[in-house]
């Protein structure tokens, strides 16, 4: 069964205090990892894909990276407006290389950032 | 606006009562979603339409029943649910079924009395 397990479960740091999510996973195979924001009351915000181990993509103060076990969301600098639920899910292939569009999603990791 | 509208943003309804969620995209995306977010669990994936085509069921019970009458519109018809049903429904939509990169709606919320 593919799973997603997020953590730390909720991170406060100070302004500027830098941190990093993980996302582990185990998937029968991979077509890509996604990161996504959510602010209270709203749906999730679509932030990176990753398809590859090697992989990095940033943005602003974010940077994600893929291992073939696991995804980092790297936070530089941050700000209290980096306050949200940041969620990890996967896209997973079957034998004949056919996803069906089903993500399977982690529970999140809460971050708070104090001023 | 995110592209895909989703109303609406709250309701609040008996278990004895019938409703519907409405989802909208303007993106020009062929593949649709309903995904299932209560507090404290993962989302859900409920059901996905590919090109108006019903493509997955994720063993959602029946009092939960989906209508895709085009490719830029998605519907939740809800009737007799549960207290435990109470959660936010997101619609999300992506240019295929094999692209992850979802836009997602902001959501009902739904309360069941």
């Amino acid at each position: 069964e593919d799973q997603v397990t997020q953590s730390p479960e909720a991170l406060r740091l100070q302004e500027g205090e830098s941190s990093s999510l993980n996302c582990s996973y185990t998937v029968s195979g991979l077509r890509g990892l996604f990161w996504y924001r959510q602010d209270p009351g709203k749906g999730p915000e679509f932030l990176f894909t990753l398809y590859s181990a090697g992989e990095e993509k940033e943005k602003e103060r974010l940077k994600a990276t893929l291992t073939k076990k696991e995804s980092f969301l790297h936070i530089t600098a941050p700000k209290p407006e980096d306050s949200a639920t940041y969620l990890c899910a996967v896209q997973v292939v079957n034998a004949g290389g056919t996803s069906y569009g089903k993500l399977t999603f982690g529970q999140g990791t809460i971050l708070t950032v104090h001023p | 606006e995110t592209g895909v509208t989703q109303t609406p943003r709250h309701l609040v309804m008996g278990m004895t009562n019938k409703k519907s969620l409405k989802c909208e995209q303007h993106l020009g995306h062929n593949a649709m979603y309903w995904y299932k977010q209560s507090a404290k669990k993962p989302l859900e994936l409920m059901f996905v339409y590919n090109f108006k085509e019903q493509t997955e069921n994720n063993s959602v019970p029946s009092r939960f029943s989906p209508e895709c009458p085009n490719s830029s519109h998605l519907f939740l018809h809800l009737h007799t649910l549960q207290p435990e049903d109470s959660a936010l429904y997101l619609c999300a939509s992506s240019r295929d079924r094999d692209i992850g990169g979802y836009t997602f709606g902001s959501g009902t919320r739904l309360t069941v009395v």
